[in-house]
């Protein structure tokens, strides 16, 4: 069974704070991992496709880096705003795509 | 526009009742795939397809069939809906997930009763 979990299920912080959450994915067979923002009532959007050990993506105050020798990818927000609130989402894609269970991120004014 | 698109938005049906969800998409993707979301549980594949008339099985595939037929449609079947299949669906499509992200169709909320 491959099990994406992501930590924590849940996150409240303050205009401005920084933040980072986690995925982790089994370090075997890896072909590659994405991360989406779901806002409540819309679709999954992409924020990254990640495929190499040691990647690191940018967009805006948005970054994640990626271990797949460990299994793991971390998600930074700098400087949240309450428009970040949303729940994010990291896929493990082997032949078939497993998504975790999602950061639900509340950025409060 | 580049887009996927589902229909029907939203169906209220009962048990038993043979149902199609639709999803389709105008930006050439090879691959497509069924999600199902639940409270608590995120995203669980139904069913992929890597290209036109090859369909593979994802994580919950139990009470689904799917055909790709073209390469632009690529229905979910429920041939006798129960009510443990309510949920929200969601259709998805990419060039090469290994490379490429999904796209997202706007949803589908079934409720079985």
């Amino acid at each position: 069974i491959l099990n994406v979990e992501q930590s924590p299920q849940s996150l409240h912080v303050q205009e401005g704070d920084s933040t980072n959450f986690t995925c982790s994915f089994p370090s075997s067979n890896f072909y590659a991992l994405h991360w989406y923002r779901w806002e409540t009532a819309k679709s999954p959007e992409a924020l990254f496709v990640m495929t190499l050990n040691g990647d690191e993506k940018k967009k805006g105050r948005i970054s994640a880096t990626l271990n797949t020798k460990e299994g793991y990818s971390y998600l930074y927000i700098k400087g949240s705003q309450p428009e970040d609130s949303a729940t994010y989402l990291c896929a493990f894609i082997h032949n078939d795509m497993r998504f975790g269970a999602g950061t639900r991120l509340t950025v409060k004014p | 526009e580049a887009q996927v698109t589902q229909n029907p938005r939203y169906l209220i049906t009962v048990t038993g009742k043979k149902l199609t969800v639709t999803c389709s998409q105008n930006m050439n993707h090879e691959y497509m795939s069924w999600y199902r979301q639940d409270p608590g549980l995120g995203l669980r594949q139904i069913y992929y397809s890597m290209n036109v008339e090859v369909t593979d099985k994802g994580d919950v595939p139990e009470g689904y069939k799917v055909s790709r037929k073209e390469k632009r449609n690529f229905p979910l079947i429920l041939e006798s809906p129960s009510p443990n299949q309510t949920s929200l669906y969601f259709c998805a499509s990419s060039l090469i997930p290994n490379s490429y992200e999904q796209y997202f169709g706007p949803g589908t909320r079934l409720t079985v009763t």
